[in-house]
């Protein structure tokens, strides 16, 4: 089974810097990795999703990449803001069937 | 309309209720799933649909009934829950099962007295 973890399980910086949240899953057979941002009670929402086939996404101040060998992906966000505050979650699809790992997540706290 | 909307938005039960929560959405989307999350825990897979068919069940207990009445709707029946099956409810669409981004619903919180 899959196994995804996320490391730090929470980080805190001041507002403007830039920071990295990183990913690993033990089986590399994957189908693709996504990002998501969970705000306190609510639902998930969809930052970046990176096929197998590729090895970064990006989007404004995120980019996420992907190393498929070495069981990696990383979130890279660029001039961090008090809003970017929240619980980030990586999940990755399995290549067979429709399983979907999530990881543990890292919760993330920007201050002003 | 690119949302997914789940009701109700909270729900207490006692143990020998029977509820539904509802998620709907218009996006055309033919994959729909339910997951299940514990505060602090990462959500967790309980039922995929496919072309309104179960296509994944991960060992849900049988109090948890699914229910896709067409490609737009997906229901999950609840009866006679214990209490650490309180937790955030979400459900998910994608345009496909599998390979493409999911879209999620704001959540049931659910508390079982």
């Amino acid at each position: 089974k899959q196994e995804v973890t996320q490391i730090p399980a929470a980080l805190s910086v001041p507002e403007g810097e830039n920071l990295v949240l990183n990913c690993s899953f033990t089986d590399s057979a994957i189908y693709n990795l996504q990002w998501f941002r969970q705000d306190p009670g609510k639902g998930l929402t969809s930052l970046l999703l990176i096929q197998s086939s590729q090895r970064e996404q990006t989007s404004g101040r995120l980019n996420a990449s992907l190393d498929k060998s070495s069981g990696r992906s990383t979130l890279y966000i660029a001039a961090s803001q008090p809003g970017d505050s929240a619980t980030y979650l990586c999940a990755s699809l399995m290549g067979t069937g429709n399983q979907f790992y999530f990881g543990t997540g890292t919760s993330l706290t920007v201050i002003p | 309309d690119t949302e997914v909307t789940q009701t109700p938005k909270h729900l207490v039960m006692g143990m020998t209720n029977k509820k539904s929560l509802k998620c709907e959405q218009h996006m055309g989307h033919r994959a729909m799933y339910w997951y299940k999350q514990k505060a602090k825990k990462p959500p967790e897979l309980m039922f995929v649909y496919s072309y309104e068919k179960l296509s994944i069940n991960e060992s849900v207990p049988s109090r948890f009934s699914p229910e896709c009445p067409n490609s737009s709707l997906l229901n999950l029946h609840l009866h006679a829950l214990q209490p650490e099956d309180s937790a955030l409810y979400l459900c998910a669409s994608s345009p496909r099962a599998g390979a493409d981004t999911q879209y999620f619903g704001p959540g049931t919180r659910l508390t079982v007295l």
